[in-house]
Parts: structure tokens; sequence; C-alpha cells
């Protein structure tokens, strides 16, 4: 059974930066793969940030970028703002089936 | 603005079925392709099944193939999901979502609000 790793959480102080990733069982993730990054805040759907590696949604702020960092997909957050506290997770794909991450919690402290 | 809506959603006993729908507005649905997603309670999200724009291929995540199929009416412009055989484990807030690319399976951009799923005796 594929699995998907990302850090279960981490800390960040405001106007910081802090990089999330995301890895994969079966190997180094590429391009192939798809890489898409949501953001989640308790009670609310997910909201989509970056899909295919490193391309954002029309409303992705810009200090959020994704790229592949060491073998797996990455999300960065430059100048990390109070509202960016919340649960991300990436996505990647298996041929055309999809696989979450577990998802890291993000504090920004 | 584009939008989704679930709606089927509810308490149904294990072994029986349900039928999702999510009613799409405000993008040429007949080009996108379109998924669900899952959310257990306290749980992180879970790929369910995607189709094609025009409902030709399908794909499944294997807790759900062979149970659950995703289906799309494009003259109607909504997505659904039939799911049998429910089991408690089944339980969760489903979201339908669209891809970002038109003729595309990969990734999600825009999200509904979600409709709960609560498979109980």
């Amino acid at each position: 059974q594929t699995v998907v790793t990302q850090e279960p959480s981490l800390t960040v102080s405001p106007g910081g930066t802090v990089t999330l990733t995301c890895a994969s069982s079966t190997g180094a993730v590429t391009s192939g793969y798809y890489p898409n990054w949501f953001q989640q805040k308790p009670g609310q759907a997910p909201r989509a940030l970056i899909y295919s590696t490193s391309n954002k949604h029309s409303w992705t702020p810009a200090r959020f970028s994704g790229s592949l960092l060491g073998g797996k997909a990455a999300l960065t957050l430059s100048d990390v703002q109070p509202e960016d506290e919340a649960e991300y997770y990436c996505l990647l794909y298996y041929g055309a089936a999809g696989v979450f991450g577990g998802g890291t919690k993000l504090t920004v402290l | 603005q584009v939008q989704l809506v679930e709606s089927g959603g509810g308490v149904v006993q294990p072994g029986r079925s349900l039928r999702l729908s999510c009613a799409a507005s405000g993008f040429t649905f007949t080009t996108y392709g379109m998924h669900w997603v899952r959310q257990a309670p306290g749980k992180g999200l879970e790929w369910v099944a995607v189709i094609s724009y025009d409902g030709s291929i399908k794909y499944y995540a294997d807790s759900v193939k062979g149970r659950f199929t995703i289906s799309r009416d494009n003259s109607k412009n909504t997505l659904y999901l039939q799911m049998s055989s429910l089991r408690a484990e089944d339980t969760a807030v489903y979201y339908c979502a669209k891809t970002p690319v038109t003729y595309y399976f990969y990734g999600m951009d825009v999200w509904g609000q979600g409709t709960t799923v609560t498979v109980s005796s």
C-alpha cells in the first residue's frame, strides 16, 4: 500500500519562512506525481493552493510556492502570516489514483 | 462564480446504499474532470474517485472499488457518487471538487462545502 508522508506538525514565527514536505513510500517524488497542496482550516472545506508541483491558482497568495526538493514535493511559505495557521495536505498521483498525505498542522507562534 | 453544491448525505444503516449529488455552476462542466474526496471525523483527506470530462474514464481508491460508482450527467451539470454496501468506516464528509485544467485528471481547484454521510445502525 502506497503511503504519502508529511511532517505531523511544524511551528513558525510570524514573518518567518517554513517548508513543508511530502514524501512517497515508492521513492523520489517527481513531476509525474503531479503534486498538489491544500490548506484546510477547522470547520472549512479544503482550499487548493498548488497544482502540478508549482502552479498557483488565481487565489493563491504569492508567499506560497511549490517545488521538488531532495526527492520530495515541497510547499514553502514565506513571510508567514497568522492566518496561515492551518492543516496542510499534499496529494500525489500514482497513475490516475490520488493519495493524500496525512497532513501537517502548521502553528504560527 | 464557480460553485459546487453537494447533497444527498444522511444517516444510513450498514449494508445499505446512498447516492450523493454535486451540482455544478459557473463553469463549463462538460470540459472538466471531477473528483470525490472524503474526510472521516477528525481525520485527514482521502481521495475517493475521479471521472473524466465525458464520463468515459473512471478511477477509484482501493477502499471503495467495487462498492462505489462515480458518474456524471453533463446535461444537468451534476456529478454523482452511488455508494453501496456501506460500512461504518465510510462515515465521513464527502466533498466534490473539479480539476484545475480542462480535459485533465490531476488535482483539484474548487471544492464544494461537503455533505455528511453517517453509517450506523
